[in-house]
């Protein structure tokens, strides 16, 4: 039962340059969130998606990132003309479906580490 | 924007010590509050509290939460030189995301 998979796992990319960072959730899971983690800092919340649904992105900065989570395949977070301050540790986790007010705990994949040279 | 504060944020003891982390959090849209182990790779999943006063276990490893006070509390007894990472406490609120604190770096000596 393999757990959540991202790849790849570490990235390098000059300034201006494009990243791709996928994340394959767990088996059965529908509920798809990245994070980042700055060097020296916390993980922070960047979006929520769902199948072919962006269900929060109020953590995502405006301009150059986006993301996706198509019906088939892995979700994608893409950052556009990358910049030094973009390089970080990009987490996602997963999650089942659950219905209103009950409880399911995230499960996180191993990370792409990003460097932006 | 929702916060959530870890102390301490370094520890470092011994082998055999019982350390305690603590976890306060703000009260906005609370669900849950969950602990994790971060060992230079993805946060491993230990607890999720959503009620007060209801201790979990897991081996050497205890948590409660106190929703009258907002803090949540993770024991560790006995402890092993494996037990050395960050531990990561995060609020979830309505809407699912998670909100991190910074972490509590301990650190267990031989």
């Amino acid at each position: 039962n393999a757990g959540v998979m991202q790849n790849p796992r570490h990235l390098v990319r000059r300034r201006g340059q494009e990243a791709r960072l996928r994340c394959s959730p767990m088996k059965g899971h529908s509920h798809v969130y990245w994070y980042r983690q700055l060097p020296e800092e916390g993980l922070k919340f960047m979006v929520y998606l769902q199948k072919e649904n962006i269900i929060d992105e109020s953590g995502m900065p405006k301009e150059r990132f986006s993301a996706e989570f198509p019906k088939e395949g892995p979700s994608i977070l893409r950052i556009q003309q990358v910049v030094r301050g973009d390089s970080a540790a990009y987490f996602c986790a997963s999650s089942p479906w659950f219905r209103a007010g009950s409880y399911n705990e995230q499960f996180f994949g191993p990370g792409t580490r990003l460097t932006v040279l | 924007e929702d916060k959530v504060v870890q102390s301490p944020l370094s520890l470092v003891v011994h082998e055999g010590d019982t350390v305690t982390l603590n976890c306060s959090y703000e009260v906005t849209n609370f669900r849950s509050l969950l602990w994790y182990k971060q060992e230079k790779k993805a946060p491993t999943f230990l607890f999720m509290l959503t009620s007060s006063g209801i201790e979990k276990k897991s081996g050497r490893l205890s948590s409660i939460l106190d929703k009258k006070e907002l803090f949540s509390i993770l024991n560790i007894t006995a402890t092993q030189t494996g037990d050395s990472a960050v531990y990561l406490c995060a609020q979830e609120t309505s809407g699912s995301r998670l909100t991190f604190g910074e972490g509590t770096q301990l650190t267990v000596n031989p």
